[in-house]
């Protein structure tokens, strides 16, 4: 069964910092991974998605990676500010309509 | 918008209410699916609708009634619902393995 991971739940950091956020999974038969960001009380926005043949997928000042065969992903946030407050969730997709979220980082950026 | 709109955003009923909620999607998706979002917990998904027929039913109590006219649009009608249902209900599309799009929501209160 297929079971994603997030760590750690929550995070604090001045604005500035460079962050990684970190997404695992128990299974690599995957068909792509979906890093999500939801600002409370609202929908989930897509940031980035990685199919199972990329190894990394880059937005501005994101930057996702794959790594299948470990289990891992992490999105990678430059210059935090402010207005990434949010929480962060993963999601692989493992074919036939399953998609399974983790359940989230909430990240929280010190002005 | 994000191409999957969702209506109405808030919505308070009480215990002996019919409501509905609705979900539309222009991105030309074949796929299209109800999550609940409670408090500090996972996303739950609750049906999942392919080519406007039901594949997946999460084992959702009958108070909760999807129905998909076509491809498009999305419901879910509410009736004698319970305190506990109260939570943020959102639909979501997608395309093969394109990754999911969103809606905005619906904050249901459930008095």
């Amino acid at each position: 069964k297929q079971e994603v991971t997030q760590i750690p739940a929550a995070l604090s950091v001045p604005e500035g910092e460079n962050l990684v956020l970190n997404c695992s999974f128990t299974d690599s038969a995957i068909y792509n991974l979906q890093w999500f960001r939801q600002d409370p009380g609202k929908g989930l926005t897509s940031l980035l998605l990685i199919q199972s043949s990329q190894r990394e997928q880059t937005s501005g000042r994101l930057n996702a990676s794959l790594d299948k065969s470990s289990g891992r992903s992490t999105l990678y946030i430059a210059a935090s500010q402010p207005g990434d407050s949010a929480t962060y969730l993963c999601a692989v997709y493992t074919g036939g309509f399953k998609t399974i979220f983790g359940a989230g980082t909430r990240l929280f950026v010190k002005a | 918008e994000t191409g999957v709109t969702q209506t109405p955003r808030h919505l308070v009923m009480g215990m002996t209410n019919k409501k509905s909620l609705k979900c539309e999607q222009h991105l030309g998706h074949n796929a299209m699916y109800w999550y609940k979002q409670s408090a500090k917990k996972p996303l739950e998904l609750m049906f999942v609708y392919s080519l406007e027929e039901r594949v997946e039913n999460n084992s959702v109590p009958s108070r909760f009634s999807p129905e998909c006219p076509n491809s498009s649009h999305l419901f879910l009608h509410l009736h004698t619902l319970q305190p506990e249902d109260s939570a943020l209900y959102l639909c979501a599309s997608s395309q093969g393995t394109d990754g999911y799009t969103f809606g905005s929501g619906t904050r249901l209160t459930v008095v």
